[in-house]
């Protein structure tokens, strides 16, 4: 257990739909990070939050968005759902944005859209 | 751009031994190994930094070719609970924003 914890852990949803994934990071670690991945396409970065602000931004979506709260927990909003977005969405989370400092991936949420 | 691992799969009996490479084209500040088993999540190995240097954990050891933007990993004399696709995430910007992973190794142990 990485101490990451995300909600819901599968969702099934329809195309055209709206929902949120959330993440609780590890205590004591400001930064969270999410990624999507799919079967053809490996584990693709979306975007990071550092102690709420956005820090770096990755393959993500105009669909998507993402935020992180004061009590930082981040939530990735998933809009407009296609069939093409199904797959599985990490959290993962570390202290700070070093070159040394290690993510720790939560459980992840599996979605379907049909 | 992601980074490219060889081999794509490999097989191994139990106390074999196995190299995983992972190449990068552009030049990399540190290299992020993990293992992820089948619908779990990705957990973290060993981080190499730029410079070389080599680490160990376990059976479980790693190097980092500077000149080359290459890392191996190295798994001795491996166990059944080495299976799992291995994946190399390289960070191109020293803050590990944004790791790059490639396309993963995917590794069965059998007795």
């Amino acid at each position: 257990d990485s101490g990451v914890t995300q909600t819901p852990k599968h969702l099934i949803t329809a195309t055209g739909q709206r929902v949120t994934l959330r993440c609780s990071p590890r205590s004591g670690d400001l930064s969270v990070y999410w990624y999507q991945q799919s079967l053809d396409q490996g584990l693709q970065f979306l975007i990071q939050y550092y102690n709420g602000e956005e820090r770096a931004k990755g393959n993500i979506l105009e669909r998507f968005s993402a935020q992180q709260f004061p009590d930082l927990h981040s939530e990735l909003n998933l809009s407009s759902l296609e069939l093409g977005d199904s797959a599985l969405y990490f959290c993962a989370s570390s202290v700070l944005v070093t070159s040394t400092d290690t993510q720790y991936f939560g459980p992840g949420t599996r979605l379907t859209v049909l | 751009q992601q980074p490219v691992q060889s081999p794509q799969a490999v097989i191994l009996r139990e106390g074999e031994d196995a190299v995983i490479n992972c190449s990068s084209s552009k030049a990399l500040y540190s290299v992020h190994w993990y293992r992820q088993k089948h619908g779990e999540a990705p957990v973290f190995l060993m981080i190499l930094l730029k410079g070389g240097e080599q680490k160990g954990h376990d059976k479980i050891s790693a190097s980092f070719n500077e000149k080359k933007q290459q890392s191996s990993l190295y798994l001795t004399a491996s166990q059944l609970s080495y299976s799992g696709t291995y994946f190399c995430g390289t960070d191109l910007t020293g803050t590990a924003s944004k790791l790059t992973f490639g396309t993963g190794t995917r590794l069965q142990v059998t007795l």
